[in-house]
């Protein structure tokens, strides 16, 4: 357990669909991540929230739209997927910046059918 | 192009032997090295740092080495159990306001006993 939960953890979901995927750390953290994991791949950070602001977005496509409400949240919110982006998805925090020790999440394992 | 390799895929080890993990990497800014640890179904743990200003850190079992000079790094771990088994991420970061990681693609370790 470290501290930060993941919702859902599988999701299968139609090209045409909308939905959301959750993240909530319970640590104190201030900033927080998230990434994509595709089998062979490293991990790709997507976006970086930092005191609820969005700091950086990683050349991410616009069908993957991120929510931070609060130092504590963070949700990741799909449209119009394609089947190329099932892929783990993984939500990480850390403490205020700078801080390169990121605890993270269980993750969502998404499938776009 | 990857900054941050994992030139194997797996590795197999005998219970108590020694584990050696390999990391290269190719941005010479990148001052702070992590790996991190991954059971199927869960999400990375952090498992050991390194900052650029040393060449050796030791956490129990477990030790990181750093050659500057030819941009590698090293995790040893010894004596290995087969709770060790898992798949291990090399990350480096070059600071910055959010201190972002760049994960290497994973070496999946198998400890048998």
């Amino acid at each position: 357990e470290t501290g930060v939960t993941q919702t859902p953890r599988h999701l299968v979901m139609g090209m045409t669909n909308k939905k959301s995927l959750k993240c909530e750390q319970h640590l104190g953290h201030n900033a927080m991540y998230w990434y994509k994991q595709s089998a062979k791949k490293p991990l790709e950070l997507m976006f970086v929230y930092n005191f609820k602001e969005q700091t950086e977005n990683n050349s991410v496509p616009s069908r993957f739209s991120p929510e931070c409400p609060n130092s504590s949240h963070l949700f990741l919110h799909l449209h119009t997927l394609q089947p190329e982006d099932s892929a783990l998805y993984l939500c990480a925090s850390s403490a205020a910046d700078p801080s390169y020790e990121q605890y993270f999440g269980p993750g969502t394992r998404l499938t776009v059918t | 192009d990857q900054q941050v390799k994992q030139n194997s895929p797996s590795l197999s080890v005998q219970e108590g032997r020694i584990s050696i993990l390999n990391c290269d990497y190719t941005n010479s800014m990148f001052d702070y090295f992590l790996w991190y640890k991954k059971y199927p179904a869960e999400g990375p743990t952090f498992l050991i740092s390194i900052s650029s200003i040393k060449d050796k850190n030791e956490d129990g079992r477990f030790t990181v080495f750093l050659n500057k000079s030819a941009k590698h790094l090293s995790l040893h771990i010894v004596p290995s159990q087969p709770g060790d088994s898992a798949v291990y991420f090399c990350a480096a970061s070059s600071g910055g306001s959010q201190g972002n990681l760049i994960f290497g693609k994973g070496t999946k370790l198998s400890v048998k006993p």
